[in-house]
């Protein structure tokens, strides 16, 4: 069983909002990574993390933004939520293997 | 580049066996990943293989091939609630990327009575 958690796991909010999903892992894992899938649709990734205050971008650009102050923390944020943000975003944490957190699935009104 | 080949869509009935195959093509090779995901949840980890060879795990087995950038997911006595999408994902070796995980597009398997 992966410790790996997210909140909030549904999220309804209007246009122009701040947003941030919090995401944990308590494996004390150094790799983090944000992705974004739209339903039926391929995973892509957004950001990932080597340890703590590394933050890269991934393949698929995102206008959000994530921070890596602890190793067990990697919360992204949406500085002003739009419909074209709708999806869904898992966190996922790694050591030998890569576990996935359950997911916000995110709708932008 | 990076390159993962798996096929669409199964089906498959209740009981039997079936094989998902995913080739890839990938700026070195550090281990390959299979991934059970149900529609709208999050992806689970099923297996993982660094070695040539089979990796059984109950009704589940992977079996790799390096030198054939091949991999095979096998899933026996098939259940209703095996009906998900299976991806393989592949994780190059550190020199060469960002030592991310490329995953593929999966495989939407449906399991008929």
């Amino acid at each position: 069983e992966a410790d790996i958690y997210q909140t909030p796991r549904y999220l309804v909010i209007g246009t122009g909002k701040k947003i941030t999903l919090e995401c944990s892992q308590t494996m004390g894992h150094d790799k983090m990574y944000w992705y974004q899938q739209d339903p039926g649709m391929e995973l892509h990734l957004i950001h990932y993390s080597y340890g703590v205050n590394s933050t890269e971008k991934g393949d698929l650009s995102s206008e959000s933004t994530v921070s890596r102050i602890r190793t067990e923390h990697f919360p992204l944020t949406l500085e002003s939520a739009r419909p074209s943000h709708t999806s869904q975003y898992l966190c996922a944490s790694r050591g030998n293997e890569q576990y996935f957190g359950p997911g916000t699935r995110l709708t932008v009104t | 580049g990076q390159n993962i080949d798996q096929p669409t869509e199964m089906t498959a009935t209740e009981g039997a066996i079936v094989q998902i195959n995913c080739t890839y093509q990938t700026s070195g090779f550090n281990g390959l990943f299979w991934y059970q995901q149900h529609a709208g949840e999050a992806p689970t980890f099923l297996s993982y293989n660094v070695l040539d060879g089979l990796e059984e795990k109950g009704r589940f087995s992977s079996f790799l091939s390096r030198s054939k950038g091949y991999s095979y997911l096998l899933l026996k006595e098939l259940q209703m609630k095996d009906s998900a999408s299976y991806l393989c994902a592949v994780r190059p070796t550190p020199q060469t990327g960002a030592n991310n995980l490329f995953f593929g597009t999966g495989t939407r398997l449906t399991v008929i009575p």
